[in-house]
């Protein structure tokens, strides 16, 4: 079945540091790629997607890029601020079966804390 | 425009009761899904609903059941209540029709403790 393997956590950084979650899956078929965040408290929003091999999601500053050949997802982010501190959820999921048929795969997820 | 609502928030029950949470999809959306977060763990998929009926299932026991109203709203019924049932019940909305260009939309959750 279709698994995804995050970075353990926790990861503590400085503000303006560099980031990167690596992200690896395991799928059947060709499935979209999501970077989803939950921030202390709430619920998850959506980061970022990408839906084909080689595509680059980006928002907020963060990016990622769909590999095929490696079957990752790594995500990136060049200056993090103490307001992405939070949960960083990498998730796949199989669009091509038509309508909104499909479930989310979800890893475990890897904690960000960002210090002044 | 009103997102992903939930309710209630925290619920507090005891081995052996039943439970329901109940879910307003985002306007628009006609599918809801429910997700289990345990905690420190990533959400794992329960079912689906569409047009009334569950669509498809995770591996989770006959004890949690659903059940969508025509107005797309859900509920997530849980009987015989286990203490490892405790966790974040997310619920998730989405378009059937515009599938291709939007992903799963998340509620802030129900915070369920089971004694």
């Amino acid at each position: 079945g279709d698994s995804v393997t995050q970075m353990e956590g926790p990861v503590t950084l400085s503000e303006e540091a560099f980031l990167t979650i690596n992200c690896t899956y395991t799928a059947t078929g060709y499935p979209s790629l999501f970077w989803y965040v939950q921030y202390p408290g709430e619920g998850l929003q959506l980061l970022l997607k990408a839906t084909k091999a080689d595509d680059k999601g980006s928002n907020k500053g963060f990016e990622a890029t769909y590999r095929k050949e490696t079957t990752s997802f790594h995500l990136e982010k060049g200056s993090v601020q103490v307001s992405d501190s939070a949960v960083y959820f990498c998730a796949l999921a199989d669009l091509n079966s038509g309508g909104s048929n499909y479930k989310l795969t979800f890893g475990k997820g890897t904690l960000l804390t960002v210090n002044p | 425009d009103a997102g992903v609502t939930q309710s209630p928030t925290h619920l507090i029950k005891t081995r052996g009761q039943q439970v329901t949470l109940r879910c307003s999809p985002k306007s628009g959306h006609d599918t809801v899904s429910w997700y289990q977060q345990a905690l420190g763990q990533g959400p794992q998929f329960i079912f689906q609903y569409y047009e009334e009926e569950e669509r498809q299932r995770g591996n989770f026991p006959d004890r949690f059941s659903g059940h969508q109203f025509p107005n797309y709203s859900s509920e997530l019924n849980v009987n015989a209540l286990l203490l490892g049932d405790s966790a974040l019940y997310l619920c998730a909305s989405s378009s059937d029709v515009r599938w291709y260009q939007e992903t799963q939309y998340f509620g802030p959750g129900t915070r369920l403790l089971v004694l």
